[in-house]
């Protein structure tokens, strides 16, 4: 039972354009969201987080967007750079716990 | 920032032997640290919490007794992965919250790449 999913595995963006990285999930009782972007053979680095009481969290070029209605959010990364290109995870969790359930991952790759 | 670091980043081991893997906060003390495990192209799966002082809890469907968690002090925590098999290859990374719990960031190590012969 996969509770956080990240349906496209990989994204191909122009250098300079946005990039929309998308994350759903089932539990309803997650309240916390964290992004990662991870390169390979190496641990994943903190991008951004949101709380369940926000729909919105923008720091630098990173935005994310959460719908708690929909049980969506999207990571938006404005403009896109080719030092972008990595793999993106999103994870959920109840707050407090620190036990995030991770998403299966997208690729990004950005064209220079 | 808050570092989590782990050792050794790389291990090749025979089957049927054991292999240690340190996961160290450097300028902080985690009282509780999380160990995952990656197959390639797949997400990270949570395997267990490491907690400072008492047992680990272990995620359903992972055998503590293949993989032993140690949480001895407040820096540091230990995977073992007892009588390693090829099925065992696999990156493992640890993390800890490094920050207040509002923020609610975790930290990552560097990963450790194990490759069961």
């Amino acid at each position: 039972d996969q509770q956080v999913k990240q349906n496209s595995p990989s994204l191909s963006v122009q250098e300079g354009r946005i990039s929309i990285l998308n994350c759903d999930y089932t539990n309803s009782m997650f309240d916390y969201f964290l992004w990662y972007k991870k390169y390979p053979a190496e641990g994943p680095t903190f991008l951004i987080s949101i709380s369940s009481i926000k729909d919105k969290n923008e720091d630098g070029r990173f935005t994310v967007f959460l719908n708690k209605s929909a049980k969506h959010l999207s990571l938006h990364i404005v403009p896109s750079q080719p030092g972008d290109s990595a793999v993106y995870f999103c994870a959920a969790s109840n707050s407090g716990t620190y036990k995030y359930i991770f998403g299966t991952g997208t690729r990004l790759k950005v064209l220079a | 920032g808050a570092v989590v670091s782990q050792h050794p980043s790389w291990v090749i081991c025979k089957s049927g032997t054991s292999v240690k893997i340190e996961c160290r906060s450097l300028d902080f003390q985690a009282t509780t640290m999380f160990w995952y495990r990656q197959f390639p192209k797949q997400s990270l799966m949570l395997m267990a919490t490491s907690n400072e002082g008492s047992k680990a809890t272990y995620e359903q469907g992972v055998e503590k007794d293949k993989f032993l968690i140690n949480h001895a002090s407040l820096t540091l925590s230990t995977l073992t992965v007892t009588s390693a098999h090829p099925e065992d290859s696999s990156f493992y990374i640890c993390s800890a919250p490094g920050g207040a719990l509002v923020s609610g960031e975790l930290f990552f190590g560097e990963g450790s790449r194990l490759t069961v012969l």
